[in-house]
């Protein structure tokens, strides 16, 4: 099993470009999230899916879109990047129900925006 | 809301000697706590989660916690840290609701000098 995995690794991009980040799990895993990490701050939500088809806001959604078609897929979006969202960008997965289950994480996409 | 601070920002300690990184939640019912680490450039790992039971929870890489209700604490603990522990760590709460959300704490940086 790759686990999670997240395409691309690095990007750059201007103020005003769009990208998709993609996210992809092979654990069967009902719930996917999305998260930044800024220095000092450390891991915020942006937004989660608890199944395929269903999206939903976490805790810093402005400027950011997201899918989630298939189970397996959860995408982000920029859809006009800003200095701002220059991030690290984690995308994580944990199987349904049961609290104590944990989130999987994948290795992050490193976003500089210019 | 659910919320977690991590006291101490960047903490340095010599090869050999114990650690105890300080983690304090708030919550209004029983916590589902974990503690994660994150080497450079990686990805997130989970070293121990609680959720009931036994309020001291053994990890891997020879990682302990102690859940501490009376203090509304979850602190990490390792008796004799080796260099590739150098790493920044993450304590985290699960609340209630569907979402099994994760609210992280900013981190704490571990230098480990020879």
């Amino acid at each position: 099993n790759a686990g999670v995995t997240q395409t691309p690794k690095f990007r750059v991009l201007k103020t005003g470009q769009s990208m998709t980040l993609l996210c992809a799990q092979d654990m069967n895993h009902e719930y996917m999230y999305w998260y930044r990490q800024d220095p000092g701050m450390g891991l915020r939500l942006i937004h989660y899916s608890v199944g395929e088809g269903t999206t939903a806001k976490g805790e810093v959604p402005d400027g950011y879109n997201v899918s989630r078609l298939k189970k397996q897929n959860f995408l982000l979006g920029l859809e006009s990047a800003a200095p701002s969202q220059t991030s690290v960008y984690f995308c994580a997965s944990r199987r349904t129900s049961g609290r104590g289950n944990e989130q999987f994480f994948g290795p992050g996409t490193r976003l500089t925006v210019l | 809301a659910q919320s977690v601070t991590q006291p101490d920002i960047h903490i340095t300690v010599s090869e050999g000697a114990s650690l105890e990184l300080r983690c304090n939640y708030s919550y209004g019912a029983t916590p589902y706590l974990f503690w994660y680490v994150q080497s450079p450039g990686q990805g997130l790992q989970l070293l121990l989660k609680y959720f009931s039971g036994d309020t001291l929870v053994q990890g891997i890489k020879g990682f302990e916690a102690e859940f501490k209700r009376s203090q509304s604490s979850f602190n990490l603990r390792k008796p004799s840290v080796h260099w590739s522990d150098a790493a920044e760590y993450f304590c985290a709460v699960s609340g209630g609701g569907s979402n099994y959300k994760l609210t992280f704490g900013k981190g704490t940086l571990l230098t480990v000098n020879p």
